[in-house]
């Protein structure tokens, strides 16, 4: 039962280059969700999408795009990082089936730095 | 936008004893639901409790329970019968009505001691 899949786990980029984060989720959700977390931040939501077909911004989307590829995936672009975005980035899915109880469902995290 | 704070940076606890994590929100909504997580040092987030704006009586889950207080705004979590596995950050977390995102307090460390 994987839930949610987050490739890579780990990389290194150097300013200027681009990258693309993926994620997957098996739990047939609709809803995804891109955050990022920052030290004594908690977690800032950069892009979600409600449902197959539609994204929308988050709190801090700037210097990101997304794709939400099918119902499945959802990924994270980066086009030109900067060492502000290093983070660890989470993605997520829900269902919004029933309403405001659905908890969030996490991957285990992509931890990106920028140099 | 709604602002959740969770005043205690870190927190020490002995083992086999509760432990209480605060959690206030500011919303002007009737209908919103509020979440605990927990993040070990593994670094994965693990989602612990719900609680809605109009549920009347307090969520429980096993060792994790909610004292929500919904006219102080606050959504204090409580950890009874503190084991070694249950060090880690703990994040409050609420959802509005008709939104998607969660919005996240800055998150306590908690470490349970032997």
């Amino acid at each position: 039962n994987a839930g949610v899949t987050q490739t890579p786990k780990f990389q290194v980029l150097k300013t200027g280059q681009s990258m693309t984060l993926q994620c997957a989720q098996d739990m047939n959700h609709n809803s995804m969700y891109w955050y990022r977390q920052d030290p004594g931040m908690g977690l800032r939501l950069i892009y979600y999408s409600a449902s197959e077909g539609t994204t929308d911004k988050g709190e801090v989307p700037n210097g990101y795009n997304v794709s939400r590829l099918n119902k499945r995936e959802f990924s994270l672009r980066l086009e030109s990082a900067a060492p502000s975005q290093t983070s660890v980035y989470f993605c997520a899915s829900s269902t919004q089936d029933r309403g405001l109880e659905q908890p969030q469902h996490f991957g285990d995290g992509t931890r990106l730095s920028i140099l | 936008a709604q602002k959740i704070t969770q005043t205690q940076p870190g927190m020490f606890v002995q083992e086999k004893e509760a432990v209480t994590l605060d959690c206030t929100y500011d919303t002007s909504d009737q209908s919103y639901g509020l979440f605990w997580y927990k993040q070990p040092s593994s670094g994965e987030m693990i989602f612990l409790i719900y609680q809605g704006s109009y549920d009347e009586q307090n969520a429980t889950e096993g060792r994790y329970s909610l004292n929500f207080q919904k006219a102080r705004k606050s959504a204090n979590l409580v950890i009874s019968a503190s084991q070694l596995g249950d060090s880690a950050m703990y994040f409050c977390a609420m959802r509005r009505m008709r939104e998607y995102k969660l919005s996240f307090g800055a998150g306590t460390t908690v470490t349970v001691r032997a």
